[in-house]
């Protein structure tokens, strides 16, 4: 079956330090690929994602390239803020129907001290 | 246009009773998700829904759990007879559920369920 496997936390930067969090996965098929960022109470929200191998996704500064040699999806940012302290979740799935669903890993917390 | 909305967002039950959980999807979305936090872990698939039908229940625990998605309303999960270990944040996410997907699932912000 499906899985993904983040590396282990939890992580703690200065601001303006460069982020990178790793994200292996194990699907059948071509996948989509995600990141979802939980701040503290609230739900989960959609950071990026990619849909085919190469792609790059892209926002708030938060990038992630879909490489299937590898089956990674790592996330990277330049420079982090305060602000970016949150629980980040690499997640899959696949096009539609029962495979629609969203495998996550385990996610890892990211404190971003002053 | 209002995000998925989940109410309660926090619920107490004392063992043995019964817990109501319920999602309004978005506006114009036909397809709900389940998941459950556990702590100290990812989010578990629970199950699928569209409207009247269950596509895929294959995270459900098999006794005690139940989930609709009636024609009018909102879905609801339904735990009978909570136990501890019950106790997570259960979250619900929708989507268009159109043909051509996938279709990011959004998030609403959560139940969290505490057995006492």
């Amino acid at each position: 079956g499906n899985s993904v496997t983040q590396m282990e936390g939890p992580v703690t930067l200065s601001e303006e330090a460069f982020l990178t969090i790793n994200c292996t996965y194990t699907a059948t098929g071509y996948p989509s690929l995600f990141w979802y960022v939980q701040y503290p109470g609230e739900g989960l929200q959609l950071l990026l994602k990619a849909t085919k191998a190469d792609d790059k996704g892209s926002n708030k500064g938060f990038e992630a390239t879909y490489r299937k040699e590898t089956t990674s999806f790592h996330l990277e940012k330049g420079s982090v803020q305060v602000s970016d302290s949150a629980v980040y979740f690499c997640a899959l799935s696949g096009y539609t129907g029962a495979n629609s669903k969203l495998t996550f890993g385990k996610g890892i917390t990211l404190s971003v001290r002053p | 246009n209002a995000g998925v909305m989940q109410n309660p967002r926090h619920l107490v039950r004392r063992r043995g009773q019964e817990a109501r959980l319920r999602c309004s999807p978005m506006k114009g979305h036909s397809h709900v998700y389940w998941y459950r936090q556990l702590p100290e872990e990812g989010l578990k698939f629970m199950v699928y829904l569209q409207k009247e039908n269950i596509i895929d229940e294959s995270g459900m625990p098999k006794e005690r759990f139940s989930a609709e998605f009636p024609k009018e309303g909102p879905s609801i999960l339904r735990i009978q007879q909570v136990v501890r270990g019950d106790s997570a944040a259960y979250f619900c996410a929708s989507s268009p559920g159109l043909a051509g997907g996938p279709y990011e699932q959004y998030f609403g912000p959560g139940t969290r369920l505490t057995v006492t």
